[in-house]
């Protein structure tokens, strides 16, 4: 099964300073995805990122707020930018190798004080 | 925009017990359903899915789903849940096949198994 690793686990972060997660995939794939687990809510996608193109973000998503990095096709990046208590959340990776099912990588917990 | 609304936020019921928690989403066409689990401490993980056939779909651990086109729903089952079942519990829905991949959660069931 595949296999999708992201860093770091969890921070503590202090408001205005950025953020970048990373994530690692096992085998090459052209689509990742990045969503947002707010406290008690559901996940949101924030944007898909393929390789070799610019990242495309879904409605109330910016990327001044959010760059996105795909640099190859096993890795991406994403900055959580000038950060807000509000950016408090849970941010996952996933990637679909198929364009059938998306794999989700185990998420980044980040608290902004 | 598309929406999926699972009901229930919280179930909680013994060992042996039945669970089935309700998924509807709000869009006609093609679709792709999924079923998601996070058990706690751990990230999220495929459960079923369905993409077309028989719209009954089993997927791991003993769950079940039914895909009910005229209701827009993909309700999961399963018969005799187990202490190991407690998890968060998330519906997805993709439309249509290929190019466009966006997934659609639903908010979550946080289901608790009693010993």
């Amino acid at each position: 099964s595949a296999v999708i690793s992201q860093k770091p686990s969890r921070d503590i972060c202090q408001r205005g300073t950025s953020l970048t997660i990373q994530c690692q995939v096992d085998s090459q794939v052209t689509m990742m995805f990045w969503y947002r687990q707010q406290p008690g809510q559901s996940l949101t996608l924030i944007a898909t990122a393929n390789q070799g193109s610019e990242a495309t973000y879904e409605s109330g998503f910016v990327i001044d707020k959010f760059p996105i990095s795909r640099p190859n096709l096993t890795f991406s990046t994403l900055t959580v930018s000038n950060m807000s208590p509000e950016d408090s959340s849970i941010y996952l990776c996933s990637a679909d190798w198929n364009q059938e099912t998306q794999y989700f990588g185990p998420g980044t917990r980040l608290l902004v004080l | 925009a598309q929406s999926v609304s699972q009901h229930n936020h919280h179930v909680i019921l013994s060992e042996a017990a039945s669970l089935e928690l309700g998924c509807n989403y709000s869009y006609g066409g093609t679709v792709n359903l999924f079923w998601y689990v996070q058990y706690p401490g751990q990230h999220l993980q495929l459960l079923l899915k369905y993409f077309s056939g028989d719209p009954l779909v089993k997927g791991i651990k003993g769950f079940e789903a039914e895909f009910i086109k005229s209701k827009f729903s993909f309700n999961l089952r399963k018969p005799s849940v187990q202490w190991s079942d407690t998890a968060e519990y998330f519906c997805a829905v993709k439309r249509g096949f290929g190019g466009n991949n966006r997934l659609a959660f639903g908010k979550g069931n946080q289901v608790v198994v009693i010993p």
